[in-house]
């Protein structure tokens, strides 16, 4: 069993929808939980990052860590075609990145 | 702002041959990560190189090797290919003591072994 799981998808949304993501983690030592976006054919590109418990917004773009039950979420308001993409879950304890299986996000215009 | 740079981008090689690929930090990063994706897959972690010394080691197959330079540059050398090392190699650069130690993401390389 992965130590971090993520739904692979694909997610199809119309723009301006809210796009919900998540992932679910075994190791309760996991002190970092990040969240990257991943065009095709390039390398992932870190988007937000938190430790604690609770929200954390950037923009449009809001983390959410539940620590008790090891889950952590990233919601997209006012989607755009730009955010089609790959978003992948990663978690750190010990500098290791343990990345999700990622989630591919299409936002239809 | 600096990239962490990775060359080649795309590399074909055919089977039993040897690749060698080079990862340039961030400036003042200290730190290499290498990953490999195959398609459709997440990165998986090969191996970590902090101030010149391998940090921590994942699923490197005993054919790669890997090290870091003075400059902090770090190459991962690949050896007898095979085809199903045919993948995207990422390399990640961070500063460690840097809390958190955030991962910045080069383009990769492309590695097709026919």
């Amino acid at each position: 069993q992965k130590e971090v799981e993520q739904d692979p998808g694909p997610l199809s949304v119309p723009e301006g929808a809210i796009v919900s993501l998540n992932c679910t983690y075994s190791n309760s030592a996991f002190q970092y939980f990040m969240w990257y976006r991943q065009y095709s054919r390039k390398g992932p590109e870190l988007l937000m990052y938190t430790y604690s418990s609770g929200n954390k917004e950037d923009g449009r773009f809001t983390a959410q860590v539940d620590k008790s039950s090891k889950y952590i979420s990233l919601f997209i308001r006012d989607s755009q075609p730009s955010d089609s993409a790959t978003y992948l879950c990663a978690i750190t304890n010990d500098y290791k990145l343990s990345f999700g299986a990622g989630t591919t996000v299409t936002v239809r215009a | 702002a600096a990239g962490v740079i990775q060359s080649p981008r795309h590399l074909i090689k055919e089977k039993r041959e040897t690749a060698t690929l080079k990862c340039y930090p961030i400036p003042r990063h200290d730190t290499v990560y290498w990953y490999q994706q195959g398609p459709g897959q997440d990165p998986q972690f090969l191996i970590s190189f902090y101030e010149k010394m391998q940090s921590d080691k994942g699923s490197i197959p005993d054919r790669f090797s890997a090290q870091q330079f003075s400059d902090y540059h770090s190459e991962l050398n690949m050896s007898s290919l095979e085809l199903g090392d045919s993948a995207l190699y990422f390399c990640a650069s961070s500063a460690r003591g840097v809390s958190p130690e955030t991962q910045y993401f080069g383009p990769g390389t492309r590695l097709l072994v026919l």
